[in-house]
């Protein structure tokens, strides 16, 4: 049973639009959230991450919002950009375990 | 020198070959971990190691070991293997294990191919 759920396999959006990525989780023991982007041959890149106790984390065109009633987190890129098209992976850890708990990707596709 | 560096990128064995995936972490950090990705699914975690002892072993078959022979490298190696273990192999690291672990770091994985 996947605990860490991203259940659009793919996204395209036009350049200069914004880009949301969603991400749901099951297990409300999770308190720390990550994003993850990763180009092709090339290993996963930290993003992003956001701990239970915000609901809302920005660093320049990213921002993470956490609806913990929900069990949902989503990613926003804006402006979107050709050299964001990547795949993005969410991931989720919390107390009992250490783990990160990863998600199955999207991949975004960013329209010039 | 790249964070994490992960060797060889690509790897094709058969089934009764012994190889090992080799990976070395330059930014100091006290915890190592090997995952797989497969088509479709999400990044499984297979071992970590913190401070060179196995902390994490998460039901993977024997024919993978994995070996720590220090904080900075980290070794898996195969022996066996069956068409199903070609993957994605992705070694990462972070500053410590348990709470507080932060971000991992990741190499850019060894692709591995069974014949």
């Amino acid at each position: 049973d996947q605990q860490v759920k991203q259940n659009s396999p793919s996204l395209s959006v036009q350049e200069g639009r914004i880009s949301i990525l969603n991400c749901d989780y099951t297990n409300s023991m999770f308190d720390y959230f990550l994003w993850y982007k990763k180009y092709p041959a090339e290993g996963p890149t930290f993003l992003i991450s956001i701990s239970s106790i915000k609901d809302k984390n920005e660093d320049g065109r990213f921002t993470v919002f956490l609806n913990k009633s929900a069990k949902h987190l989503s990613l926003h890129i804006v402006p979107s950009q050709p050299g964001d098209s990547a795949v993005y992976f969410c991931a989720a850890s919390g107390s009992g375990t250490y783990k990160y708990i990863f998600g199955t990707g999207t991949r975004l596709k960013v329209l010039a | 020198e790249t964070g994490v560096t992960q060797t060889p990128r690509h790897l094709v064995m058969g089934m009764t070959n012994k190889k090992s995936l080799k990976c070395e972490q330059h930014l100091g950090h006290n915890a190592m971990y090997w995952y797989k990705q497969s088509a479709k699914k999400p990044l499984e975690l297979m071992f970590v190691y913190s401070l060179e002892e196995r902390v994490e072993n998460n039901s993977v078959p024997s024919r993978f070991s994995p070996e720590c022979p220090n904080s900075s490298h980290l070794f898996l190696h195969l022996h066996t293997l069956q068409p199903e273990d070609s993957a994605l192999y992705l070694c990462a690291s972070s500053q410590d294990w348990g709470a507080g672990t932060g971000e991992l770091f990741f190499g850019e994985g060894s692709r591995l191919t069974v014949l």
